[in-house]
Formats: C-alpha cells, sequence, structure tokens
C-alpha cells in the first residue's frame, strides 16, 4: 500500500519567507509525528498529533515553528521568518497503534538562502 | 534525560566480512528500541523492535539483541546492498511518544 507522502521534496527559499510543508499520513495511521534531521545530528523530535490534537508539542525549536492536523489525516508543519539554521530534512512519521512502529516518509528538504 | 550513542560513527567492511553496530542507551524506562535502516534521500525504514533485555530478533543477514544498557545490530555475511546508514532510537515509558534518536553508523560494504 500507499507510504507516508511529504511534499514538497525539496524547497529552496529565502531567509525571511514563510514556508509549509504537508504531510499525508498512511491511511487509517492515527498517530502523526514530525521530526527534523540536520547534517551531523540526529532526528530530532518536533511534535506530535494523536488525531487532530498534537499532545506533545514539546520538539518544536521556537514559536515560529506551528503545525496543524485536519481530518484525522493531513498535516501541515508551518515555519515562519524562515532562518538559515532551519535548513535541514523534516520527516513525518505515522503508525497505527501504540505498540506498532513509526513509518517515514522520505522527508522535504529544506534550504534557506 | 533519554540519549542514545551509537558506535562506530562508521564502519567500511569487505564483502562477507560480519561486524556488529552498536547502540548504548539511557532512558527513565525502556518501552521499545528501535533499529531503522536509512539510505541516502530516504527516510528511515524500519527494521525491528526490541522490548525486553534478552530479546532478539533476526531478519536476512541482520539480527539485534537488547540488554539493559545497549542494544547490537549484527550483520553476517554482508553484501554490498547492506551499505545504508542504521539508525537507533528509543522510546521512554510514561506515556511519551517520541523516539530518540542515536546519531546513527553509515555502513559500508565494498565488493
Amino acid at each position: 500500500g500507499a507510504g507516508v507522502s511529504q511534499s514538497p521534496s525539496n524547497k529552496v527559499t529565502e531567509k525571511g519567507k514563510d514556508v509549509e510543508l504537508r504531510c499525508d499520513p498512511i491511511s487509517g495511521h492515527t498517530a502523526l509525528y514530525w521530526y527534523r534531521q540536520s547534517l551531523g545530528q540526529g532526528l530530532e523530535f518536533l511534535i506530535y498529533f494523536q488525531g487532530n490534537s498534537a499532545p506533545d508539542k514539546s520538539g518544536l525549536p521556537s514559536d515560529r515553528f506551528s503545525a496543524e492536523r485536519t481530518g484525522g489525516s493531513v498535516s501541515t508543519l508551518t515555519i515562519q521568518r524562515t532562518q538559515q539554521e532551519d535548513s535541514a530534512v523534516y520527516l513525518c512519521a505515522s503508525r497505527l497503534y501504540s505498540n506498532q512502529p513509526q513509518h517515514f516518509g522520505d522527508g522535504t528538504r529544506l534550504s534557506i538562502l | 534525560e533519554d540519549q542514545v550513542t551509537q558506535s562506530p560513527e562508521a564502519l567500511r567492511l569487505q564483502e562477507g566480512e560480519s561486524s556488529s553496530l552498536n547502540c548504548s542507551y539511557t532512558v527513565s524506562g525502556l518501552r521499545g528500541l528501535f533499529w531503522y535502516r536509512q539510505d541516502p534521500g530516504k527516510g528511515p525504514e524500519f527494521l525491528f523492535t526490541l522490548y525486553s533485555a534478552g530479546e532478539e530478533k533476526e531478519k536476512e543477514r541482520l539480527k539485534a539483541t537488547l540488554t539493559k544498557k545497549e542494544s547490537f545490530l549484527h550483520i553476517t555475511a554482508p553484501k554490498p546492498e547492506d551499505s545504508a546508514t542504521y539508525l537507533c532510537a528509543v522510546q521512554a515509558q510514561g506515556g511519551s511518544e517520541k523516539l530518540v534518536f542515536g546519531k546513527g553508523t553509515k555502513l559500508t560494504v565494498n565488493p
């Protein structure tokens, strides 16, 4: 079946612009996660959704970052007033039940000029 | 704070040369330890979940083991197609859903 789909696959933008990243989870998966992978760093947790609610936003690095999920499916991660340090690969994952592994998309590579 | 340390950072093997990757962890109650494989430009691909010390899981040339402080990913007679970055992650008890990842081991298998 279809896996986690993320768009765009690549995004180049100028410092100070806002960007929106999209994640389509595996159909029926109730939980959705956003992570960030910077060069030389491990994957860093950003936010977790269960349905449309976000019980854990502890990884969002600043108030410039926000995310929402609608209809228990698609999620968007928004970064306002982008900075060069926001350059990274943003990965989305979803899972079905709490004892199931998280399955990842191929990410959006974000480059801030 | 939950932490995961993977070693070595990089490993070069000849085809058929078996070896092991290490994942040391500290966590406030382990809910699960996960191994993923990541190819360049791709997202992590799930390999194994281990839940308790002494547990082992196998898939083709890979075997994952778990103790109370570390996990090993044993690669037997590797092939060039096993070349990838292998990631280890832990999930803590207590309701947290996030995975805490190590920085990975980049494995290169030469023909």
